[in-house]
């Protein structure tokens, strides 16, 4: 069955650190990547998706995310994080149809 | 647009009580999913519709829970009867033909007591 892990259920970092947040999925065929951010008492928004292409793909807010089809993964990077980057953040996979299966979450604190 | 729109934003009810969910999804997109995000278990994908039509209910819990899309712009999951163990943040999504990007509701934050 298709699943998504993310490896850090929480990470705590000062301001200007670099964040990387690991993402693995576990499916055969062709996938869709993405990334959502939860900021405290809001919904679920997309940072950034990879299709197809360039590996390396850019998203909102200065962050990026690079797809390892041989280790399946698709790891969240920002050099430097900011007080506001504070947040649940969620990997999800969608493979075949409309399934998308979301990762546990990782929750993220940046100390100002 | 709007967005995705989910009703009501919080619900409290007592154990056995019948609660529905409701939710439009934004106009044009063909598919429409139920989450469900707690803590222990994060965020859980219950079921989902394509064109109107259930795909994949396997991650619906129990008998007690079920979802309706009568037409495209409308739908319901609805919890009969409620448990506390049911209490939870239920998240309505819905996605365009674009290969799965999601456009989330705001939720429904459910409280059984």
């Amino acid at each position: 069955a298709q699943s998504v892990s993310q490896h850090n259920h929480h990470v705590i970092l000062s301001e200007a650190a670099s964040l990387e947040l690991g993402c693995n999925y576990s499916y055969g065929g062709t996938v869709n990547l993405f990334w959502y951010v939860q900021y405290p008492g809001q919904h679920l928004q997309l940072l950034l998706k990879y299709f197809s292409g360039d590996p390396l793909v850019k998203g909102i807010k200065g962050f990026e995310a690079e797809f390892i089809k041989s280790k399946f993964s698709f790891n969240l990077r920002k050099p430097s994080v900011q007080w506001s980057d504070t947040a649940e953040y969620f990997c999800a996979v969608t493979s075949g149809g409309f399934k998308t299966i979301f990762g546990a979450g990782t929750r993220l604190f940046v100390k100002a | 647009d709007a967005g995705v729109i989910q009703s009501p934003r919080h619900e409290v009810t007592e154990m056995g009580q019948e609660v529905t969910l409701r939710c439009k999804p934004i106009s044009g997109h063909n598919s429409l999913f139920w989450y469900r995000q707690t803590m222990m278990r994060g965020l859980e994908l219950l079921i989902y519709f394509n064109n109107n039509v259930p795909i994949d209910d396997s991650g619906m819990p129990e008998d007690r829970f079920s979802a309706k899309m009568p037409n495209a712009s409308f739908s319901t999951l609805k919890i009969q009867p409620s448990e506390p163990r049911d209490s939870a943040v239920y998240f309505c999504a819905s996605s365009p033909t674009d290969r799965g990007k999601l456009f989330f509701g705001s939720g429904t934050q459910l409280s059984v007591l």
